[in-house]
């Protein structure tokens, strides 16, 4: 069956080290992934897409891979701050064509950055 | 530029009752879509709306149905609500084409509906 997967547990950093979160798929073919932020209550925010031909994005503190062979995608971000933690989800297309905007997500990963 | 607003912020509804949820998109923003967010099944896609046809579906029972109206407005309606209806309802919207196009996909900050 197809899935995306992302580590279910909360993740705690200190602040000032590089956070790095992890999402899976299966029976998937993307075009491309994406990664959002969502604050408790609020809806999600694009940070970063990347394209199965790009190995690497960066923006910013930010820099998400993207590995079509072992279907999986890796987010960081450097020098962590306590504003940083948030829930981060993975989504992406399942046609595989981006031509549209249907998204399956992942169920996030919980930041906690801490003083 | 004022983002995606959605009304109303917050509802309570009862069993059987059927509710519609308003969605205005970014100015310029065709594209609609809309998902239901619950703390077990997570973020799930809806449907997507373009120039007031429906693009995509997810797999969601007949119950749930959406339109949007030329001014790219949508709204999303949940007949014979049922107690697993209770969910935070979020509307995104982008410029025509997707996101692989390199349009931004931004999303409102939700209606949450309480079914009871």
């Amino acid at each position: 069956s197809q899935k995306i997967e992302q580590n279910s547990e909360a993740l705690n950093i200190q602040e000032g080290k590089t956070a790095t979160l992890t999402c899976n798929y299966t029976n998937y073919s993307p075009a491309y992934l994406q990664w959002y932020r969502q604050d408790p209550g609020r809806g999600p925010v694009f940070l970063l897409l990347i394209r199965e031909n790009e190995k690497e994005k960066r923006k910013e503190r930010l820099k998400v891979t993207f590995d079509t062979t072992l279907k999986q995608s890796l987010f960081h971000i450097t020098a962590s701050q306590p504003a940083d933690s948030a829930t981060y989800l993975c989504a992406l297309d399942p046609s595989g064509s981006g031509g549209y905007n249907k998204l399956i997500f992942g169920a996030g990963t919980r930041l906690a950055v801490h003083p | 530029k004022a983002g995606v607003t959605q009304t109303p912020r917050y509802l309570i509804k009862t069993r059987g009752q059927q509710v519609t949820l308003s969605c205005s998109p970014i100015s310029g923003h065709r594209s609609v879509s809309w998902y239901q967010q619950t703390p077990g099944q997570g973020l799930q896609f809806l449907f997507e709306y373009f120039s007031e046809t429906q693009r995509n579906k997810g797999n969601f029972p007949g119950r749930f149905s959406g339109r949007q109206f030329s001014n790219s407005r949508s709204e999303m309606n949940v007949s014979t609500l049922e107690l697993g209806d209770s969910a935070l309802y979020l509307c995104a919207s982008s410029l025509a084409g997707g996101s692989a196009s390199g349009n931004t996909i931004y999303f409102g900050e939700g209606s949450w509906l309480t079914v009871v």
